[in-house]
C-alpha cells in the first residue's frame, strides 16, 4: 500500500533563517505531488505541484520555493523566513488523472 | 482557482442527530472529494464522486455528485463523538491536476 511521510512535524524558526521541508511517498511510482499551506481559518491553498521529477508549477507567488529531485521525494524551502510563512504545511500525493490526493501529516511551521 | 463555498460554516449537533453539508461553485467539475480532518493531522479522503448524479456510501457517510456537477453535499447519519472535525470539499476542475478546497464545515457533537 501507499503510503507519505513528511517531516518535521513542528518547526519553529526564526525570521530570515532557511527551510526545508521534505515528503517522500512510497509504494507507488511517478505520482503527482503537491505542496498546500493551511492558515488560520482554515482553507488550503495550493502552493506547488509536480508531475515528474524537475517539474513545478507554483500557484502563489511567494517566498517560497520547491524542489523534485527524485520520483518520489518532493521538497518545500525557503531562503529567508517571513513572519507570513507561518501555518500548516501540507504535502499530497496523487495518482494519474481523476484520482484523489492524499495527504500526510503536516508540518506545524512557526516563524518567531 | 475557482472558488468553492461550502456551508454551513459550523455545526453544533448532539448525538444521534444526522448532519448534512454541502459545496457550490459558479464552474464545474470533473470530479468531487469529502475530506476529514482532525486536529493536527492531514485531511483524510471519505469520499471520491467522479460522475454527475452518482450518490455514493461510506458507513453512516452518503454524498452526491450534483446533476449539474457544480455541487455536492455529505450527509452524516446518526452522528457520534469522534465524527468531531473539520470536513472539507474538494473540486477537480475540468482541466488541471490540483483540487480546489472548500473553507470548511466545523463539527462539534455532544454526547
Amino acid at each position: 500500500s501507499q503510503t507519505i511521510h513528511q517531516w518535521p512535524a513542528t518547526l519553529v524558526q526564526p525570521v530570515g533563517s532557511p527551510l526545508s521541508l521534505e515528503c517522500t511517498v512510497e509504494g507507488t511510482s511517478n505520482p503527482n505531488l503537491y505542496w498546500y499551506r493551511q492558515a488560520a481559518g482554515r482553507g488550503l491553498q495550493l502552493l506547488f505541484y509536480s508531475v515528474g521529477i524537475g517539474q513545478i508549477s507554483s500557484e502563489v507567488p511567494q517566498n517560497l520555493s520547491a524542489s523534485r529531485p527524485q520520483d518520489r521525494q518532493f521538497i518545500l524551502s525557503s531562503k529567508k523566513l517571513l513572519l507570513s510563512d507561518s501555518g500548516f504545511y501540507l504535502c499530497a500525493w496523487s495518482g494519474q488523472g481523476e484520482s484523489p490526493l492524499h495527504f500526510g501529516n503536516g508540518t506545524r511551521l512557526t516563524v518567531t | 482557482g475557482q472558488q468553492l463555498n461550502q456551508s454551513p460554516q459550523s455545526m453544533f449537533i448532539q448525538e444521534g442527530e444526522d448532519v448534512s453539508m454541502n459545496c457550490t461553485s459558479s464552474s464545474i467539475f470533473n470530479t468531487w472529494l469529502w475530506y476529514k480532518q482532525d486536529p493536527g493531522e492531514g485531511p483524510v479522503l471519505l469520499i471520491a464522486l467522479y460522475k454527475a448524479g452518482e450518490l455514493t456510501s461510506n458507513g453512516r457517510l452518503t454524498a452526491q455528485f450534483g446533476i449539474t456537477r457544480k455541487d455536492s453535499f455529505l450527509n452524516i447519519s446518526a452522528s457520534i463523538p469522534s465524527d468531531v472535525g473539520i470536513y472539507f470539499c474538494a473540486g477537480r476542475p475540468n482541466s488541471g491536476y490540483a483540487l480546489n478546497f472548500g473553507k470548511g464545515t466545523s463539527l462539534l457533537v455532544t454526547p
